[in-house]
C-alpha cells in the first residue's frame, strides 16, 4: 500500500507571496502522479496529471514539477490570490493496484 | 457540457439499512471511480469502473460495490450500514484510464448514518 505525504499541512502567506508545499510518494513501481486543488464547498479540481521524470506542468500561476526517482512532487503558485485559497491533494499511482492513493493535503490560506 | 452529476446530495439512514448512490459522467468519459472523504481518513480510492468492468479496487470491505451501465453511468452500494460509514462519497470521470487522464468530480453525496 502507498504512503502518499504532504507538506506543510497547512500554511498561512499573504496576497502576493510566492508559494510551495511537497508531495512525496514511493518512488518504486510508480506510474502517475495527480495534483487536485479543493475549495470549500466545491468539487475537487484537476491541476495536473504528470508521468515522466523531470515532468514540469504549469497553469497560469501555478507549476508543478515531479521527481520519480526520489519520489517528490513541489506545486508552485506564484504571487498568491485570495482566490487560490484551498486544500491542495496530491494522489500517487503504482504499477501494481492501479488504485489511487491520496495524501492528506495542504491547506492553503491567502490573506489579503 | 454538462458536467458530474450524483444524486441523491444528501441521505440519511440507519445502521444495517443498504444504500445505492448514482453517478452520471461527463458525456463522452467511460471511466468513473468512486471515493469516499472522511474527516479522520481524508480521500479513499473505492473503485474505478471502465467500459462496465471494474477496473481497480481500493482497500474495502465487500459491503461496497457497484456498477456501471452501458451508458456510462454508475451506482456504489453500500450494504449493512455501520455508523463509519457516515461520509462524502464523490465520484469522478474521465475520458479512458483515470490513471493518465484529469478526472472531473461530481458534488459528492453526504451520507449520513444514524
Amino acid at each position: 500500500i502507498l504512503n502518499v505525504e504532504q507538506s506543510p499541512q497547512s500554511l498561512h502567506v499573504q496576497e502576493g507571496d510566492s508559494t510551495n508545499f511537497t508531495c512525496s510518494f514511493p518512488s518504486s513501481n510508480f506510474y502517475a502522479l495527480h495534483w487536485y486543488r479543493w475549495e470549500t464547498a466545491k468539487s475537487p479540481e484537476a491541476l495536473f496529471v504528470m508521468t515522466l521524470n523531470g515532468d514540469e506542468k504549469k497553469k497560469g500561476r501555478i507549476s508543478a514539477t515531479l521527481n520519480t526517482k526520489e519520489g517528490y512532487s513541489y506545486l508552485y503558485i506564484k504571487g498568491s490570490q485570495p482566490e487560490d485559497s484551498a486544500t491542495y491533494l496530491c494522489a500517487s499511482l503504482d504499477n501494481y493496484g492501479q488504485n489511487f492513493v491520496f495524501g492528506p493535503g495542504t491547506r492553503l490560506s491567502v490573506l489579503p | 457540457k454538462a458536467g458530474v452529476t450524483q444524486t441523491p446530495r444528501y441521505l440519511i439512514k440507519t445502521r444495517g439499512q443498504q444504500v445505492t448512490l448514482s453517478c452520471s459522467p461527463i458525456s463522452g468519459h467511460r471511466s468513473v471511480s468512486w471515493y469516499q472523504q472522511t474527516p479522520g481518513q481524508g480521500l479513499q480510492f473505492l473503485f474505478e469502473y471502465f467500459s462496465e468492468t471494474q477496473r481497480n479496487k481500493g482497500n474495502f470491505p465487500g459491503r461496497f460495490s457497484g456498477r456501471q451501465f452501458s451508458n456510462s453511468r454508475s451506482e456504489m452500494n453500500v450494504s449493512t450500514l455501520e455508523l463509519g460509514d457516515s461520509a462524502l462519497y464523490l465520484c469522478a470521470s474521465s475520458l479512458a484510464s483515470s490513471s493518465s487522464y484529469e478526472q472531473y468530480f461530481g458534488p459528492g453525496t453526504r451520507l449520513t448514518v444514524t
